[in-house]
């Protein structure tokens, strides 16, 4: 699986915004870059994913580089419910012969602190 | 909000003893994953299901590790014989039409080894 880079830990103010960054240099062309959370004593919760293009939802924003080896996740206004280790995960398409049948590999991702 | 549940959610048992972990995905899903995360560690993967069969697994999914899916419903882990070093947080999830969607966690089942 290719590899991402996530700085370990990150600090933000309560209702500003947040950009987190995540390098992927080895990326492949067919890779997803998807994000995922987990909060305090809870599972995985998914936030967003892309391919190429740039990916608006209800919970972020997420920027993706023009060569694809970088993406930010943005949080547009934090709140201390956005308090979370946030995780950038490469993932190989099932439907493109990679034989990572879904599976998502988490690396040690951003600890993100918001504070009031 | 549709969501994944897991049982249960706190289980001790003694080294050697068979544990099963039960979870039960959202019900339109069709895959299926278990997940383990040591305290202060990583999520790992364990295993990938679909179709009634298991589509990848891990090197920690060894002899001692079984899934099922008995019914329509249920998705099981099985530990025949725990260890020590099995205690950790198993978590469920699971996926709709294509394991290229985001997947769906359940709130985790905490196994103690003692």
């Amino acid at each position: 699986d290719a590899k991402t880079t996530q700085p370990n830990s990150m600090e933000s103010n309560e209702e500003e915004p947040v950009h987190l960054p995540c390098n992927h240099s080895t990326i492949s062309g067919t890779d997803y870059i998807h994000w995922y959370r987990q909060l305090p004593s809870q599972g995985p919760e998914y936030v967003i994913h892309g391919l190429t293009s740039n990916v608006n939802n209800r919970m972020a924003s997420l920027a993706i580089a023009e060569d694809r080896k970088s993406s930010t996740l943005i949080l547009h206004r934090a709140t201390l419910r956005d308090a979370a280790v946030y995780y950038c995960i490469l993932r190989v398409p099932a439907n493109a012969g990679g034989t990572s049948y879904g599976k998502l590999t988490f690396g040690q991702g951003t600890i993100l602190t918001v504070h009031p | 909000e549709p969501e994944v549940t897991q049982t249960p959610s706190h289980q001790v048992t003694q080294m050697g003893q068979e544990v099963i972990l039960r979870c039960v995905p959202i019900s339109n899903h069709l895959y299926f994953y278990w997940y383990r995360q040591i305290l202060g560690q990583k999520v790992e993967f364990l295993v990938s299901f679909y179709n009634n069969e298991i589509s990848e697994k891990s090197e920690i999914f060894d002899d001692q590790f079984s899934v099922e899916r008995p019914d329509g419903s249920n998705f099981t882990l099985k530990i025949r014989s725990t260890k020590l070093e099995d205690s950790a947080m198993y978590f469920c999830a699971s996926s709709p039409w294509t394991a290229n969607n985001e997947q769906f966690f359940g709130p985790g089942t905490r196994l103690t080894v003692l």
